[in-house]
């Protein structure tokens, strides 16, 4: 089946260490890949997406085709940085496109 | 104006009871979205509008009906729900249902059916 896997449920760092939030996807050919984040109490917003390329508020993800992967990573966390973090793969089915969410990972940076 | 407008935020009504959530943009998006979440749960995409037409129906129950009257406006009436259909609803748009482009949220709708 074609899904979005985030293996944590919860992540927690120290402020200052690295930070990887990890995504798997098992579609055929190449999804288009996002990343958003869910700050408490605010509404979901778009963090960056695989075709960009870019790097925002610190973070990067590359995809790996190989291993079908699409990790959030970024050198130093900071205290703000905590949040739900959901991958999301862009996939063309039968009835149309649609953007579906992995189950999400808390990110809780600690000081 | 960059935002996705939902009203109302809160929402309370019986099982008997018609109700409508409204969702609004101003950015010229031409394809919108209604997802429902449930707590500590991801997005299910229900609904797909592009350019007012409905293309994506993910199975969702006729006791919600969707509604694109414009491109701005998106409708979601609901009548004769259940208590399990209490949840966070959200509403997104982005500029065309393709590929390539981010969504843009709105703070969503929070129901609860008594």
């Amino acid at each position: 089946a074609q899904r979005v896997t985030q293996p944590e449920k919860l992540l927690s760092v120290f402020k200052g260490a690295p930070v990887e939030l990890k995504c798997n996807y098992s579609y055929s050919g190449s999804p288009e890949l996002f990343w958003y984040v869910q700050y408490s109490r605010q509404r979901l917003q778009l963090l960056l997406r695989h075709i960009s390329r870019e790097s925002i508020k610190g973070f990067t993800a590359d995809l790996n085709k190989g291993e079908t992967s699409f990790h959030l990573k970024k050198p130093f966390a900071q205290e703000e940085d905590s949040a739900m973090y959901y991958c999301a793969a862009y996939i063309l089915t039968g009835g149309g496109n649609k953007l579906t969410f992995g189950t999400g990972t808390q990110l809780k940076v600690e000081l | 104006d960059t935002e996705v407008t939902q009203t109302p935020k809160h929402l309370v009504m019986g099982m008997t009871n018609k109700k409508s959530l409204k969702c609004e943009q101003h950015m010229g998006h031409r394809a919108m979205y209604w997802y429902k979440q449930k707590a500590k749960k991801p997005p299910e995409l229900m609904f797909v509008y592009s350019y007012e037409k409905l293309s994506i129906n993910e199975s969702v129950p006729s006791r919600f009906s969707p509604e694109c009257p414009n491109s701005s406006l998106l409708n979601l009436h609901l009548h004769a729900l259940q208590p399990e259909d209490s949840a966070l609803y959200l509403c997104a748009s982005s500029q065309r249902a393709g590929s390539n482009y981010g969504y843009t949220f709105g703070s969503g709708t929070r129901l609860t059916v008594v």
